[in-house]
C-alpha cells in the first residue's frame, strides 16, 4: 500500500475559485514533505517543501502548504487559481521516497 | 547548467530487446534515482544511489538494472524488456545531507512503449 494517499484523483475549477488538495502520508517518525507540479508536457517542479518550523510554508506562484503533525497531513491550497494552474500535482515524502498518486487540477477559464 | 538531462526521450521496443536509459546531471548533486509514472499510480522508485559507488533497490526493482558510472551519470537498463514496462521514466537527483532528503529536481522523462 502507498503510504502517500491524495484524497483526490480529478479536480476541476473555474478560475478565481480556492483550491485545496489533501494529502496523508503513513509515517510516524520525522519526514521531509513535499509538492511537487508538472504542467503537461513537463518534468515536475517543486512548488513547495517542508523541514522544519513554521507548518504553513509558502511557495512558488501563491501556493501554500499546512503540516498537520496529529493528522500525518499537508494539504496544499490556493485562494485564487488560474487557466495556467491546470497540472498534474503530487505530494511527496523524503520516507522511502514516496510519491502518492498524483491529483490532476484542471481548471476552466 | 543543464540540470538533469535524460536520452532518449521516446523509444518503442519490442518484448525481449534490451535497452538502457541514461541520465546525467550537472548540478553537483550527490544521490540519483530512476522512477516510472503510470496513469493512476504516481511515481514509483525503481532503483536510486546515495552517493557514488552505491546503488539499492527502490520499490518496483524487478526487470531493471541501474549502474552508477560517476557522479554525474546514472543509467537504467532493461535486460528484456515486457509491455508491463511500458511507461514513462524520470531520473532525478538531489543533494542529500545528514538531515535528510532535499528536494529532488527531475528530468524530462523517456516514453517507452514495449509491444
Amino acid at each position: 500500500a502507498q503510504s502517500v494517499s491524495q484524497h483526490n484523483h480529478h479536480v476541476i475549477l473555474s478560475e478565481a475559485a480556492s483550491l485545496e488538495l489533501g494529502c496523508n502520508y503513513s509515517y510516524g517518525g520525522t519526514v521531509n514533505l513535499f509538492w511537487y507540479v508538472q504542467y503537461p508536457g513537463q518534468h515536475l517542479q517543486l512548488l513547495l517543501k517542508y523541514f522544519s518550523g513554521d507548518p504553513l510554508v509558502k511557495g512558488i506562484k501563491g501556493f501554500e502548504a499546512e503540516f498537520i503533525k496529529s493528522k500525518f497531513s499537508f494539504n496544499l491550497r490556493k485562494p485564487s487559481v488560474q487557466w495556467s494552474d491546470t497540472a498534474e500535482y503530487f505530494c511527496a515524502v523524503s520516507y522511502k521516497l514516496s510519491f502518492g498518486a498524483g491529483t490532476t487540477v484542471t481548471v476552466r477559464a | 547548467n543543464a540540470g538533469v538531462t535524460q536520452t532518449p526521450k521516446f523509444q518503442v521496443l519490442k518484448t525481449g530487446q534490451s535497452m538502457t536509459l541514461q541520465c546525467a546531471q550537472d548540478m553537483n548533486h550527490n544521490s540519483m534515482y530512476w522512477y516510472r509514472q503510470d496513469p493512476g499510480m504516481g511515481l514509483r522508485l525503481i532503483y536510486y544511489s546515495a552517493s557514488e559507488g552505491t546503488t539499492d533497490k527502490g520499490e518496483v526493482p524487478n526487470g531493471y538494472n541501474v549502474s552508477r558510472l560517476n557522479k554525474r551519470e546514472f543509467s537504467l537498463r532493461l535486460e528484456s524488456a515486457a509491455p508491463s514496462q511500458t511507461s514513462v521514466y524520470f531520473c532525478a537527483s538531489t543533494l542529500s545531507t545528514a538531515s535528510g532528503y532535499n528536494e529532488q529536481f527531475f528530468g524530462p522523462g523517456t516514453r517507452l512503449t514495449v509491444l
